[in-house]
């Protein structure tokens, strides 16, 4: 039982280049989610699911695209990264608790 | 618009001694508040929680304070040690299985040895 899990670790992109942060739990959770961290700012939510074929934005949504195609897998999309976007970035899994991922840390050059 | 203001920001602490972080929410549908603990590097983990229908819940060296006149709650970490030092969250939902959690803003904690 791995719980929640975040591909990569780290990542460097230069401004305007695409990229998918990859988050998978095996929890069998419907609710998934993701947040970006920022010093001083919390965890601001981008997108969230409550199940397979259904996704909403949360607070932050701009310059990111997700889908949830099955249960288990929640990427994150950026379609044209900006420096705004330099963050960590966490994926989070729900059932009576919510569990976290350890983390992406991106940075836009 | 921020539905839970947590502070301090920071906080310092000697060994041994009390850290104490509030909360406030403004949704009174809020019916569920878990505090998170965070180490450098690490994802948010769970710490502990508290439902309104008690005003105190205690685990170990931590407890939780509630107010729901005041739309208030606290964590109060006993004896706090250098291990104790991380970045702490406290947050709030409502009931049912989709209810979006909302965080404060996460206060950073320093227990000097």
């Amino acid at each position: 039982n791995a719980g929640v899990t975040q591909t990569p670790k780290f990542q460097v992109l230069k401004t305007g280049q695409s990229m998918t942060l990859q988050c998978a739990q095996d929890m069998n959770h419907e609710y998934m989610s993701w947040y970006r961290q920022d010093p001083g700012m919390g965890l601001r939510l981008i997108h969230y699911s409550v199940g397979a074929g259904i996704t909403d934005q949360g607070e932050v949504p701009n310059g990111y695209n997700v889908s949830r195609s099955t249960t288990e897998d929640f990427p994150l999309r950026l379609l044209s990264a900006a420096p705004s976007q330099t963050s960590v970035y966490f994926c989070a899994s729900r059932g009576q608790e919510q569990f976290f991922g350890p983390g992406t840390r991106l940075t836009v050059l | 618009q921020q539905q839970v203001k947590q502070s301090p920001q920071s906080l310092i602490v000697q060994k041994g001694g009390i850290s104490i972080i509030n909360c406030a929410y403004e949704n009174t549908a809020f019916d569920y508040f878990p505090w998170y603990q965070q180490f450098p590097g690490k994802g948010p983990a769970l710490l502990i929680a508290i439902r309104p229908d008690v005003s105190e819940k205690k685990e170990g060296r931590f407890t939780i304070s509630f107010n729901k006149s005041a739309k208030q709650f606290s964590l109060h970490i006993m004896d706090s040690q250098p291990g104790d030092s991380a970045t702490y969250f406290c947050a709030a939902r409502g009931s049912g299985g989709s209810y979006i959690p909302t965080f404060g803003r996460g206060t950073s904690l320093i227990v000097h040895p």
